[in-house]
C-alpha cells in the first residue's frame, strides 16, 4: 500500500515558470523525502524535511510540510527543460515491528517545455 | 564510479524461466533495498537487508522471489518461473543504515528492466 499520494499526476509548464507538486500522506511521520526520477533511470534524492520543520530550501527547490493536514508541497522555481522528470514523495510509516522501509507515492510527471 | 550498480541493465526472458539480478551498493552502506516499479507507478517495496540480514519482505512478494546478501556487500534477486506480470523495472537502493530509515536518503541504481515474453 502507498503512504503518499502526489497531485497532480501530470504537470506541463513552460521553461521559466514555477512548478508546484503536492503530496498527501495517511499516517504520522518523522520525516518526508522528495525524489526525482528521469525517464528510465533510478531515483535521485532531492530533499528531506523533518516533522518539526515547516519549510526547507535547496537551490531552486522549496519544500513545505503541514503535519496537521498531512501534506507536503514541492516548488521548483524558474523551471528548466532539464527539470523534466517524475517527482515522488516518500515516507516511513509508523514502526510496525521495526519496519524501516521507505514508501513512495505514485509520483507527479513534470514536463518543462523549452 | 562509487554509485549503486545494477546488472544487467535489461533482461528479456520467456515465461517460466528463472532470472537473477545483481546489485552492488555503495561500499560503506549497510542497508540495501529492492523495489519494483511498473510504468506510471511509484517504486513498490520488495525487501531490505541490514548488512547480511534480510529484515523485511513485502507480503506482495511471492515464493518465486528470493533475495540474498551473503556477505553484507552485493545482493542478488532471483525470480523463479517468471510470469508476464513480473515485467517491471527492478530497482536497488542503499543507505548508510546507521539510524532510522526515515532519517536517511536512499541512493538508487539505474535499475534492471525485465521483460517477460
Amino acid at each position: 500500500s502507498q503512504q503518499g499520494e502526489e497531485d497532480p499526476q501530470a504537470l506541463s509548464i513552460q521553461e521559466g515558470e514555477n512548478a508546484t507538486m503536492n503530496c498527501s500522506y495517511k499516517t504520522s511521520i518523522n520525516n518526508l523525502q522528495w525524489y526525482r526520477q528521469n525517464s528510465g533511470r533510478g531515483l535521485v534524492h532531492l530533499i528531506l524535511i523533518r516533522s518539526n520543520e515547516r519549510e526547507k530550501h535547496s537551490g531552486r527547490l522549496r519544500v513545505t510540510l503541514d503535519t496537521s493536514k498531512k501534506s507536503s508541497s514541492l516548488l521548483i522555481t524558474a523551471s528548466r527543460a532539464a527539470d523534466t522528470a517524475s517527482y515522488f514523495c516518500a515516507t516511513v510509516p509508523p514502526p510496525q515491528g521495526g519496519s524501516e522501509k521507505l514508501v513512495f507515492g505514485k509520483g507527479t510527471k513534470l514536463t518543462v517545455n523549452p | 564510479d562509487t554509485g549503486v550498480s545494477q546488472n544487467p541493465r535489461h533482461k528479456i526472458t520467456k515465461r517460466g524461466q528463472n532470472v537473477t539480478f545483481r546489485c552492488d551498493p555503495i561500499s560503506e552502506h549497510n542497508r540495501l533495498y529492492w523495489y519494483r516499479q511498473t510504468l506510471g507507478q511509484g517504486p513498490e517495496f520488495l525487501t531490505y537487508f541490514q548488512n547480511e540480514a534480510q529484515l523485511e519482505k513485502s507480503r506482495l512478494l511471492s515464493d518465486r522471489f528470493s533475495a540474498e546478501r551473503p556477505k553484507g556487500s552485493f545482493s542478488t534477486l532471483e525470480i523463479q518461473r517468471t510470469e508476464q506480470g513480473d515485467s517491471a523495472m527492478y530497482l536497488c537502493a542503499s543507505s548508510l543504515g546507521q539510524g532510522r530509515a526515515s532519517n536517511e536518503k536512499l541512493f538508487f541504481g539505474s535499475g534492471t528492466q525485465l521483460s517477460v515474453l
